[in-house]
């Protein structure tokens, strides 16, 4: 069974276009994340959210927008796209809390923006 | 967090120890030492942590100096499919805070066969 998983896992749309990526957990975790990696491959968080309340948020452009209708989900939304928003996303979730460690991965959504 | 210094790449033979260093010369007291994995590809994966103590788990060890300013991951037989981007991570972990991952620019190691 997959842990965290995301949909889609490649993407490819044109400037200006709006876009989601959704994100599932199943482990019972109450935190979710969303990272991004560019084509220089540093990987920087974007949000966080615990217990569906954003805990998180990295200075991202107002154009992007994660909701969470329940722990178990984080999609991201993507308003007017630029072509520097073509990068790598990673969704992420963990337990919240001193004694949980663990960050889990999913395995990445491609973003090509054109 | 502290920030972490890594070598940008190294080399390691098939089945060989591959010993990975990580400074963090500025880590506070409070701050763990995390060591995270990227292959090619796939989102990262934990692989370790420790505050002070030498640690081990299945897939590998993590010794910290006394003064807790470095610290070195071990692979102790390592395979071709270790082949990755090994980052250190250095944070805090205190309940009802933030537990983003600050990510570097990590060590490739490329296991040769």
């Amino acid at each position: 069974d997959t842990a965290v998983s995301q949909t889609p896992k490649y993407l490819v749309t044109q400037m200006g276009n709006d876009k989601s990526i959704k994100c599932e957990q199943n482990l019972g975790h109450d935190t979710m994340y969303w990272y991004k990696q560019d084509s220089k491959k540093f990987l920087k968080i974007m949000f966080s959210y615990n217990n569906k309340e954003l805990i998180i948020n990295e200075t991202v452009p107002n154009r992007f927008s994660p909701k969470s209708p329940d722990k178990a989900h984080l999609n991201l939304h993507i308003n007017s796209l630029e072509l520097g928003d073509s990068a790598v996303y990673f969704c992420a979730s963990s337990h919240h809390g001193v004694g949980y460690n663990e960050q889990f991965f999913g395995p990445g959504t491609r973003l090509t923006v054109l | 967090d502290a920030k972490t210094t890594q070598p940008p790449s190294m080399d390691c033979a098939e089945g060989r120890a591959a010993n990975l260093p990580c400074n963090h010369s500025t880590i506070s007291g409070n701050e763990y030492v995390y060591w995270y994995r990227q292959i090619h590809s796939q989102g990262p994966q934990y692989i370790i942590h420790g505050l002070k103590n030498n640690e081990t788990n299945e897939m590998a060890s993590l010794i910290i100096t006394e003064d807790r300013k470095s610290s070195t991951l071990i692979l102790p037989h390592a395979t071709l499919r270790d082949t990755a981007v090994y980052y250190c991570i250095v944070r805090r972990d205190f309940q009802g805070g933030s537990e983003k991952l600050v990510f570097g620019k990590g060590t490739k190691l490329t296991v040769n066969p």
